[in-house]
């Protein structure tokens, strides 16, 4: 299985909302990551977890709060987000740091509207 | 500041000739470099990598070209196929220092006519 799945495929929410995206990969990898993308942007990194642990957040808000339960999930909780923060979300996964090969495999994305 | 810039937005060619796309880096910590195909509404696909000990690495129609002296890296596509339009983009890792973080260029848009 060399896939990243993320669910919702799409997403629309009020400002007072709370939601949660999911991301799951059965790759055995180690490293999980959460990027946002902008139309015609490239993605831009928003958390690493290595091993479970939170390693990088790139100064995301805290209306944005990420969660590893174990392994192979990656959630990314939503609350009172503003309409600037609508943009495809994308989840990514790679072996981690003792592997010599750093390529990360991407979902395909959720695509977020907030109103 | 940008470390990573692909500075053509578009490139347009015609079906069964060679796409060169280039990319440009200044940090020169980056040790591996990557490209991606993404296509409108979809996550990136992992297209080729090549680690900075090498100058070339080829996969099929794919060919990435690093010039560590130039801090310049290209993807060559041959014969281009009208289904490798998409936005290419060329990411860079300094694994040593910064772990899994990948540092990605702003994108080149590729029109492959038939």
């Amino acid at each position: 299985d060399t896939e990243v799945t993320q669910t919702p495929k799409h997403l629309v929410m009020g400002m007072t909302n709370k939601k949660s995206l999911k991301c799951e990969q059965h790759m055995g990898h180690r490293a999980m990551y959460w990027y946002k993308q902008k139309a015609k942007k490239p993605p831009e990194l928003m958390f690493v977890y290595s091993y479970e642990k939170l390693s990088i957040n790139e100064s995301v808000p805290s209306r944005f709060s990420p969660e590893c339960p174990n392994s192979s999930l990656l959630n990314l909780h939503l609350h009172a987000l503003q309409p600037e923060d609508s943009a495809l979300y994308l989840c990514a996964s790679s072996q981690g740091r003792e592997a010599l090969r750093n390529e990360q495999f991407f979902g395909p994305g959720t695509r977020l509207t907030v109103l | 500041d940008q470390q990573v810039k692909q500075n053509s937005p578009s490139l347009s060619v015609q079906e069964g000739r060679i796409s060169i796309l280039n990319c440009d880096y200044t940090n020169s910590m980056f040790d591996y470099f990557l490209w991606y195909k993404k296509y409108p509404a979809e996550g990136p696909t992992f297209l080729i990598s090549i680690s900075s000990i090498k100058d070339k690495n080829e996969d099929g129609r794919f060919t990435v070209f690093l010039n560590k002296s130039a801090k310049h890296l290209s993807l060559h596509i041959v014969p281009s196929q009208p289904g490798d339009s998409a936005v290419y983009f060329c990411a860079a890792s300094d694994f040593d220092n910064a772990g899994n973080m990948l540092t990605f260029g702003g994108g080149t848009r590729l029109m492959v006519k038939p």
